[in-house]
């Protein structure tokens, strides 16, 4: 079946430290990825998407993703974390032939001080 | 732009009651979608909508669930009669789909419902 997931359920890191939070796809043909985060009581915000091209997309509020075609993967991270960056994390895809998006479970995203 | 603009943000009903979830997509957006968040399920699509024509309902729940899209600029998401297992967040998004590209989703705030 063709999906995300994204294998943390919450990922703890200290300010300052780098983050990475993991996606993977299972998608036939070439995969359009995307990343969102939301806050509590919030809709969600888009960060950034792959759709074609070179493979580190940079997006929203300093992070990025690398797509992995070998790895089947497209995980976010920022160099330096803040706690405010302590939210929800969706990574979602684009079936081939359609148009709406297929979210994974989330992961979130504790910044301790 | 004022974004995509739901209503009611908090819906508290009681079981049986119908339930209608207002949306207007941003200006320009051709594409339309309805999900639903909930803990135990994350976010499920319902239903979404290209130029006002519903594409793929495969996700709404059963028969109680119903959407239109009589305009570009308004969504509503009905459930007559609601039960207690429809309380979850639903947001309302929307999108420029030009050609096979898809652009990214917009979404809402979300209208909580509580089906009691």
């Amino acid at each position: 079946a063709q999906s995300v997931a994204q294998p943390e359920d919450q990922v703890n890191v200290a300010e300052g430290n780098p983050l990475t939070v993991k996606c993977t796809y299972s998608v036939s043909g070439n995969p359009y990825l995307f990343w969102y985060v939301q806050y509590p009581n919030r809709g969600l915000q888009f960060l950034l998407k792959y759709i074609t091209g070179d493979n580190l997309v940079k997006g929203s509020y300093g992070f990025e993703a690398e797509f992995n075609k070998s790895q089947t993967s497209f995980h976010l991270k920022k160099p330096s974390a803040l706690v405010s960056d302590s939210a929800l994390y969706f990574c979602a895809v684009r079936y081939t032939g359609r148009r709406a998006l297929t979210f994974g479970s989330g992961t979130r995203l504790q910044v301790q001080p | 732009d004022a974004g995509v603009i739901q209503s009611p943000r908090h819906e508290v009903t009681e079981m049986g009651q119908e339930v209608t979830l207002r949306c207007k997509p941003i200006s320009g957006h051709n594409s339309l979608f309805w999900y639903r968040q909930t803990m135990m399920r994350g976010l499920e699509l319902l239903i979404y909508f290209n130029n006002n024509v519903p594409i793929d309902d495969s996700g709404m729940p059963e028969d109680r669930f119903s959407a239109k899209m009589p305009n570009a600029s308004f969504s509503t998401l009905k459930i007559q009669p609601s039960e207690p297992r429809d309380s979850a967040v639903y947001f309302c998004a929307s999108s420029l789909v030009a050609g096979v590209r898809t652009g990214e989703l917009f979404f809402g705030e979300g209208s909580r419902l509580t089906v009691l």
